[in-house]
């Protein structure tokens, strides 16, 4: 099954600078990646995603890099803002087989510092 | 984006009680629909897979007695926790693909504590 990493588990950036975040992969049928942003108490919410006909993706402050050679992506965040503030999850899917599981990483926990 | 729904919000019980929660696709259907748990600092673990008008799948090691799931409509699925424990306590979250897009869209959890 797939598996995948996510490093670093925690994040410190001063507001204003650039965040990265990275994960890796096991599966290489994997060919969906989304991230999502977790606050405290609530659900999961969808910020980006990148498919692997894509390297990358952008979105305002916030990019999605891919490479499907390496397995590997990464979440960029630019410009930080004290709200950036959450836990951020990274993921993949192989989508061929119909069933959208997704396998999750274990999180970052990103501190945006005024 | 799509809207996934769940009730209740939070829910506190006293053990060996049985607990339902809910979870809807308020403006898109959905065949399939996932239960997830999470415990403090810790990622999202797949429980099960709602399937409409059939059985649920269960992860490996997750009791299907123990969380039973309904899956009677294309807007609803329901986790039902029966005859819970304090080691059930936990945040219970939901989600549903977005028709073939792969896109998943999370509810907004329901944190359960049991007495």
């Amino acid at each position: 099954g797939e598996n995948v990493e996510q490093h670093p588990s925690t994040l410190s950036v001063q507001e204003g600078d650039s965040a990265v975040i990275k994960c890796t992969y096991s599966d290489s049928a994997s060919n969906y990646f989304p991230w999502y942003k977790q606050e405290l108490g609530k659900g999961p919410q969808l910020i980006i995603d990148i498919r692997s006909n894509v390297g990358e993706k952008k979105d305002q402050r916030i990019a999605v890099t891919l490479n499907k050679t390496a397995k590997h992506f990464s979440l960029h965040i630019t410009e930080t803002q004290p709200e950036d503030s959450a836990v951020y999850f990274c993921a993949a899917t192989d989508s061929g087989a119909g069933s959208y599981q997704l396998t999750f990483g274990k999180g970052t926990k990103l501190s945006v510092i005024p | 984006g799509a809207v996934v729904s769940q009730h209740p919000s939070w829910v506190i019980c006293k053990s060996g009680t049985s607990v339902k929660i809910e979870c809807r696709s308020l403006d898109f259907q959905a065949t399939t629909m996932f239960w997830y748990r999470q415990f403090p600092k810790q990622s999202l673990m797949l429980m099960a897979t709602s399937n409409e008008g059939s059985k649920a799948t269960y992860e490996q090691g997750v009791e299907k007695d123990k969380f039973l799931i309904n899956h009677a409509s294309l807007t609803l699925s329901t986790l039902t926790v029966t005859s819970a424990h304090p080691e059930d306590s936990s945040f219970y979250i939901c989600s549903a693909p977005l028709g073939t897009s792969n896109e998943q869209f999370f509810g907004p959890g329901t944190r359960l504590t049991v007495l």
